[in-house]
């Protein structure tokens, strides 16, 4: 299936602990994004990478730290996790250059990671 | 002000009938403009998007454009059950590797 995926799709955890996400796409896609959904289903744009460079880094902590390995992949990895840090962390990709079945601009999202921080 | 502003709801429409969302954005240089349906526990799903002035009408879903007026609004004709979910208006600045921004959304649902 052509998709995009992330693991885990549920995390709980203690506070203090360090955890990691995985999002793959597999869309051809040169975008990649990082969202925090909060309990009022705010969403809004933590991390965005284009072929595998920092574009858009949003006044997020420095505990959050994403990695792009290549332009399919981005993962996020959390350090000393806190209560606040739970939400649904979503994984998005999309593609800044037309072709056959590319659609510019539109963002395509992965299922979803429930982080729950005790 | 939010930079993207929906009310909240939750919004009532009857089966059949037509639901209205709006959506007001505060960045006039703004040139994106997407409309994405969530379900309950799902991921969001991007449904409509505009760029000009004007409508644009795709199935079901018309969703209108008034950059002057800072508005956007997405209309569902004769409403489904399956209709049912937080609709949640987009903005972006420009083409390429600009940031969305997202209102809160707006819980639509559809009474049998």
């Amino acid at each position: 299936d052509t998709a995009v995926s992330q693991t885990p799709k549920y995390l709980v955890t203690q506070m203090g602990n360090d955890k990691s996400i995985k999002c793959e796409q597999n869309l051809g896609h040169d975008t990649m994004y990082w969202y925090k959904q909060d309990s009022k289903k705010f969403l809004k744009i933590m991390f965005s990478y284009n072929n595998k460079e920092l574009i858009i880094n949003e006044t997020v902590p420095n505990r959050f730290s994403p990695k792009s390995p290549d332009k399919a992949h981005l993962n996020l990895h959390i350090n000393s996790l806190e209560l606040g840090d739970s939400a649904v962390y979503f994984c998005a990709s999309s593609v800044q250059t037309r072709g056959p079945g590319l659609f510019p601009d539109t963002q395509y999202f992965g299922p979803g990671t429930r982080l729950t921080v005790l | 002000q939010k930079e993207v502003e929906q009310n909240s709801g939750p919004l009532s429409v009857p089966e059949g009938a037509i639901a209205s969302l709006n959506c007001t954005y505060s960045d006039r240089v703004s040139q994106s403009f997407f409309w994405y349906r969530q379900y309950s526990g799902k991921s969001p799903e991007l449904i409509m998007s505009i760029y000009s002035n004007g409508d644009k009408e795709d199935g079901r879903f018309t969703a209108q454009l008034n950059k002057a007026s800072q508005y956007v609004s997405l209309l569902i004709r004769d409403s489904q059950p399956s209709d049912s979910a937080t609709y949640l208006c987009a903005v972006k600045r420009a083409f390429g590797n600009e940031k969305l921004t997202f209102g809160t959304g707006t819980r639509l649902t559809i009474i049998p």
